[in-house]
């Protein structure tokens, strides 16, 4: 069963806008959550990421929000730009795994102009 | 650019071919690491080294045999592997410890087994 999810296969959003990414995981024990970013041809690379006892983290036009009573993290960007197409994946861990990341199954976000 | 190589990028084997995959970092990083990303399944942990000693197998069938000759480089050598296996390999790298969530990764090699 996957411990991280993420529901969306999908999400287009108009340039400009708010983009809106989420993600849900199962493991009380996740005490550290992470956003990847990957164009095609290219391997992940890091975004942003967010310590379970912070509700709130932003980077530029990056925020992360984190709700641990409903396990549930989400990816803010905002202004959205036609570069911020991509598979955006969520990642967890903890649990006394350090390095050792779950990751959810990706969303792909299309930024149109 | 993120100071992660990977070689091959495009691999096509028989079920019976003998190859191994490199991955080369650039970071000054301890810790190394192999997953895999199949088709419409999120990326799964297959190993993880710490200063070049393994510290996780994540119950990899033995087809695939890890190597990590120094903390720069970490090999993946592959063997009688099955259909099931075509898949994108995908490298990280990062420091040890705390620091070892933020994983930097290289490229890939797509594998394609026939």
């Amino acid at each position: 069963d996957q411990q991280v999810k993420q529901n969306s296969p999908s999400l287009s959003v108009q340039e400009g806008r708010i983009s809106i990414l989420n993600c849900d995981y199962t493991n009380s024990m996740f005490d550290y959550f992470l956003w990847y970013k990957k164009y095609p041809a290219e391997g992940p690379t890091f975004l942003i990421s967010i310590s379970s006892i912070k509700d709130k983290n932003e980077d530029g036009r990056f925020t992360v929000f984190l709700n641990k009573s409903a396990k549930h993290l989400s990816l803010h960007i905002v202004p959205s730009q036609p570069g911020d197409s991509a598979v955006y994946f969520c990642a967890a861990s903890g649990g006394g795994s350090q390095g050792n990341l779950i990751f959810g199954k990706g969303t792909k976000l299309s930024v149109k102009p | 650019e993120t100071g992660v190589t990977q070689t091959p990028r495009h691999l096509v084997m028989g079920m019976t071919n003998k190859k191994s995959l490199k991955c080369e970092q650039h970071l000054g990083h301890n810790a190394m690491y192999w997953y895999k990303q199949s088709a419409k399944k999120p990326l799964e942990l297959m190993f993880v080294y710490n200063f070049k000693e393994q510290t996780e197998n994540n119950s990899v069938p033995s087809r695939f045999s890890p190597e990590c000759p120094n903390s720069s480089h970490l090999f993946l050598h592959l063997h009688t592997l099955q259909p099931e296996d075509s898949a994108l390999y995908l490298c990280a790298s990062s420091r040890p410890g705390l620091s070892s969530y933020e994983q930097y990764f290289g490229p890939g090699t797509r594998l394609t087994v026939t």
